[in-house]
């Protein structure tokens, strides 16, 4: 059974159209996150929740909301989307929210703004 | 700020030779976690190791050992007997113990490649 799953797995679309990933994990972790891959590989954190809440939101345009209806699911959702939008999305999770916790990840979610 | 650096952006390797990836990082506090994470060509990120900064016992794990010195600031990675499976992008990371949050900081990765 997969523990971190995204949906869905690519995601090709035009400028300006509003998209959604989801995500759930089914291991009973109290913390979720998304992070941005882009094409040089480079990982950056963007939200994270714990229990519903938002505890982490650096600095991402707020085209990008992400949602937590419970803590075993966080969605992202992006309006207007660019063309630097491109890039793989990663949801991951952890037992807790403190720093000495492992992340596990989902398999990344590639989308492709045309 | 934190920050890790993995000066080694390619590794080419033949198969069954040993490989070291490097890993340096800055960070201002005293308690912390340091990561490697494995990404094959498949895009998955897979966990491989965590390691807090009071415990610089290195670490083996089959054909994987770690070796983590404070003094500078290092946590190499390396692979010995090197496989073409192992051909992927390694990155180490580093989070602060205490922070809301998980927050990792990845360095840029190591694309390791593993030829037969």
């Amino acid at each position: 059974d997969t523990a971190v799953s995204q949906t869905p797995k690519y995601l090709v679309t035009q400028m300006g159209n509003d998209k959604s990933i989801k995500c759930e994990q089914n291991l009973g972790h109290d913390t979720m996150y998304w992070y941005k891959q882009d094409s040089k590989k480079f990982l950056k954190i963007m939200f994270s929740y714990n229990n519903k809440e938002l505890i982490i939101n650096e600095t991402v345009p707020n085209r990008f909301s992400p949602k937590s209806p419970d803590k075993a699911h966080l969605n992202l959702h992006i309006n207007s989307l660019e063309l630097g939008d491109s890039a793989v999305y990663f949801c991951a999770s952890s037992p807790m929210s403190r720093g000495s916790v492992s992340l596990f990840f989902g398999s990344g979610t590639q989308l492709s703004v045309l | 700020a934190q920050k890790v650096t993995q000066a080694q952006t390619e590794i080419s390797v033949v198969e069954k030779e040993d490989v070291t990836l490097d890993c340096v990082y800055e960070t201002r506090d005293t308690t912390y976690y340091l990561f490697w994470y494995k990404q094959p060509p498949s895009g998955e990120l897979v966990f491989l190791i965590r390691r807090n900064s009071f415990d610089e016992q290195n670490e083996i794990s089959g054909r994987y050992s770690w070796n983590f010195q404070k003094s500078t600031s290092s946590f190499n990675f390396t692979i010995t007997a090197s496989q073409v499976v192992d051909s992927a992008v390694y990155f180490c990371a580093l989070s602060e113990y205490g922070t809301s949050g998980s927050r990792l900081t990845f360095g840029e990765g190591t694309q390791l490649t593993v030829n037969p």
